[in-house]
């Protein structure tokens, strides 16, 4: 156990569709990243937040949207699904505080969408 | 943005032998670069990481080099075991704590057979 906890782990969604996924960071961790895997793709960097905050964005669909809360966890939504968003979702969590390059990013198991 | 790359795709290797896979990155701004390891069903996990100031960095039977003239670096297994089989990624990203914007090569499929 890595200590980030995603769920869920599997969702099944119908296209047009829009599901919410769930990220509780590592205890004491900051900042939280989300990934999105797809077959045969690295991983993709979405966005991250930092205490709340929007820090970073990547090649995040303008269909997709995520916060962070006061007590840290994290959601990512997902709306107006389409066959391609079918993929492992991942967060990751880091401190982002202290040495610079000391922190590791830890990411937990995946929740896996499958859009039908 | 920055662009890495990672070869071989797929690495199939004799138990005890070695395994090397590169990666190659585009932005010469690009100084941490972290090594992860994915296990069938589990998020990936880091196994070692190096930052640009270092040439190489080793961690028992992993080792990691790095050339920052030529933009590339590599991850070394050495006496390899069955557990080792899983899939690996090179990343490479700039910022003062090293995690932002992670770009990540496509994987490769490190496959150890018995």
């Amino acid at each position: 156990d890595s200590g980030v906890t995603q769920t869920p782990k599997h969702l099944i969604t119908a296209t047009g569709q829009r599901v919410t996924l769930r990220c509780s960071p590592r205890s004491g961790d900051l900042s939280v990243y989300w990934y999105q895997q797809s077959l045969d793709q690295g991983l993709q960097f979405l966005i991250q937040y930092y205490n709340g905050e929007e820090r970073a964005k990547g090649n995040i669909l303008e269909r997709f949207s995520a916060q962070q809360f006061p007590d840290l966890h994290s959601e990512l939504n997902l709306s107006s699904l389409e066959l391609g968003d079918s993929a492992l979702y991942f967060c990751a969590s880091s401190v982002e505080q202290g040495l610079p390059g000391a922190n590791v990013l830890t990411f937990g198991a995946g929740s896996r969408l499958t859009v039908l | 943005g920055e662009n890495v790359e990672q070869h071989p795709s797929t690495l199939s290797v004799q138990e005890g032998d070695s395994a090397v896979i590169k990666c190659t990155y585009s932005d010469s701004a690009s100084n941490y670069f972290p090594w992860y390891k994915q296990e069938l069903g589990k998020g990936p996990q880091l196994i070692i990481d190096i930052r640009s100031n270092v040439g190489e960095k080793k961690d028992q039977r992993i080792a990691v080099t790095l050339n920052k003239t030529a933009k590339h670096f590599s991850l070394h297994i050495t006496e390899t075991q069955p557990e080792d089989s899983a899939v690996y990624f090179c990343a490479a990203s700039m910022g003062d704590f090293g995690n932002e914007k992670l770009t990540f090569g496509t994987g490769t499929r490190l496959t150890i057979i018995p």
